[in-house]
């Protein structure tokens, strides 16, 4: 079974500065996918950012970007130049490709808690 | 555009009542899903759907019961509510397929067992 890993349950960045979450995870897949997630204190999820296993390139997203190393299993976002509405707990996602009788299961670490300060 | 809607937003249940969480999209989503998040974790898969009519387990799915229906709608029923199922709730969909494959989420439903 698949398993994400968030090593830091907390962090916190200084306004307009450059912060970086990390993010491993564990599968003997070739091929899948990899989200961030961003959940602000009304609890809604939001997609921030999705990387395909396939592509070599990392995503880009305005102020967001991965660093995905996929030999390493390891899949960091940095936010760049962060912004007061950027505090929420980030949320690792990892999913299975499309199989038959699948079904895009999401599988999520424990998420990590940013605090961004003035 | 409603996306996923979720009701009720908040409840709070005794032990033993029962009770069903209503889940709507409105975006013709094949697969739909039911996730808890307990305080300080990730969010833990608890049934799934790929279809009207087909409906699997996830991680968690003791005390709960779904149906599929309509390609619209996935409830969730908790039956003989615990103190255990105190948590978040999200219902979830998606379109499968490699392009289609963003998961939307409802704004969550807070449920309190006491």
């Amino acid at each position: 079974a698949q398993t994400v890993t968030q090593s830091q349950p907390e962090m916190s960045v200084q306004e307009a500065e450059t912060v970086t979450l990390s993010c491993t995870y564990d599968t003997s897949e070739s091929d899948y996918y990899l989200f961030w997630y961003k959940q602000p204190p009304s609890r809604q999820m939001i997609l921030v950012i999705r990387q395909e296993a396939y592509k070599q390139q990392n995503a880009t997203e305005n102020r967001f970007s991965v660093n995905f190393q996929k030999a390493a299993k390891s899949f960091s976002l940095k936010i760049s130049d962060s912004q007061l509405g950027d505090a929420a707990m980030y949320f690792c996602a990892y999913r299975s490709p499309l199989t038959q009788g699948g079904s895009e299961k999401l599988v999520f670490g424990k998420g990590m808690k940013l605090t961004v300060n003035p | 555009n409603a996306g996923v809607t979720q009701t009720p937003k908040f409840r709070i249940l005794k032990i033993g009542q029962s009770m069903t969480l209503q889940c709507t999209q409105d975006m013709n989503h094949n697969y739909m899903y039911w996730y808890r998040q307990d305080p300080g974790m990730g969010l833990k898969l608890i049934y799934y759907s790929v279809g009207a009519g087909i409906t699997d387990k996830g991680e968690v799915p003791n005390g709960y019961n779904v149906s599929r229906s309509t390609t619209e709608d996935f409830p969730l029923r908790l039956e003989l509510a615990a103190p255990s199922q105190t948590s978040v709730y999200f219902c979830a969909s998606s379109y499968p397929g490699r392009l289609g494959n963003t998961i939307y989420f409802g704004e969550g439903s807070w449920l309190t067992v006491v």
